[in-house]
């Protein structure tokens, strides 16, 4: 069975510094992996997603994850954190689980930038 | 623009009555789903749909049920509130299904069961 493990639940940094935001997932099978960031008093808005392309996905507002299969994890950077990168972020894994396919997603991870 | 709309955007009720969550999406997708976020759990799926007429549960279906009558409404009855329901509850919608395909949110509604 598929899960999801965010460590940290909630990253505290500085305007301009990097940010770095854990996900680590098992899966029995290659899996697909999605970031979603959700703003207060908003829904999930997808940041990016792994297909099985490209290791390194490229998403909005300047964020990126990297898939590496070794370490089974899809860490969310971002090199200089704005103020407006303030909410909540949330990793999931999307495969055959419980008899259906579906989304699971970790416990997410707030993250505050101050100035 | 095309979306997906969550009403009330805000509830409160009583412990054992019926309450009804409407989520409607422009789009023409023909999977829909709901979920319910709490502290510490991430979203939870409660039921989802793949078509007109198709319903099934998720993880957390007890005291839920849905029916999708058309391609653009999911809506979503709590049979018998219970303050255990008390929660944030998200729509989406996507185009395929799982689990490649990406899931389009709501803006949720704020249930609370007093």
């Amino acid at each position: 069975a598929q899960s999801v493990t965010q460590l940290g639940s909630h990253v505290s940094v500085s305007e301009g510094a990097l940010v770095l935001l854990r996900c680590n997932y098992s899966s029995s099978v290659p899996p697909y992996l999605f970031w979603y960031v959700q703003y207060p008093n908003q829904g999930l808005q997808l940041l990016l997603k792994y297909t099985s392309a490209a290791t390194l996905v490229k998403g909005i507002n300047g964020f990126e994850a990297e898939f590496k299969k070794s370490e089974t994890s899809f860490h969310l950077t971002k090199p200089s954190a704005h103020m407006s990168d303030a909410a909540e972020y949330f990793c999931a894994v999307s495969g055959f689980s419980g008899g259906y396919n579906k989304l699971i997603f970790g416990a997410g991870t707030r993250l505050a930038v101050h100035p | 623009d095309a979306e997906i709309t969550q009403s009330p955007r805000h509830k409160i009720t009583e412990t054992g009555r019926q309450v009804t969550l409407a989520c409607h999406q422009t789009w023409n997708h023909n999977n829909m789903f709901w979920y319910r976020q709490d502290l510490g759990h991430g979203l939870r799926l409660i039921h989802y749909s793949y078509g007109v007429h198709d319903t099934n549960k998720g993880e957390v279906s007890d005291g839920y049920s849905v029916s999708r009558s058309n391609t653009e409404d999911l809506p979503l009855t709590l049979e018998s509130a219970a303050s255990s329901q008390t929660s944030v509850y998200f729509c989406a919608s996507s185009v395929g299904a799982p689990p490649q395909d990406t899931q389009y949110f709501g803006p949720g509604t704020r249930l609370t069961v007093l």
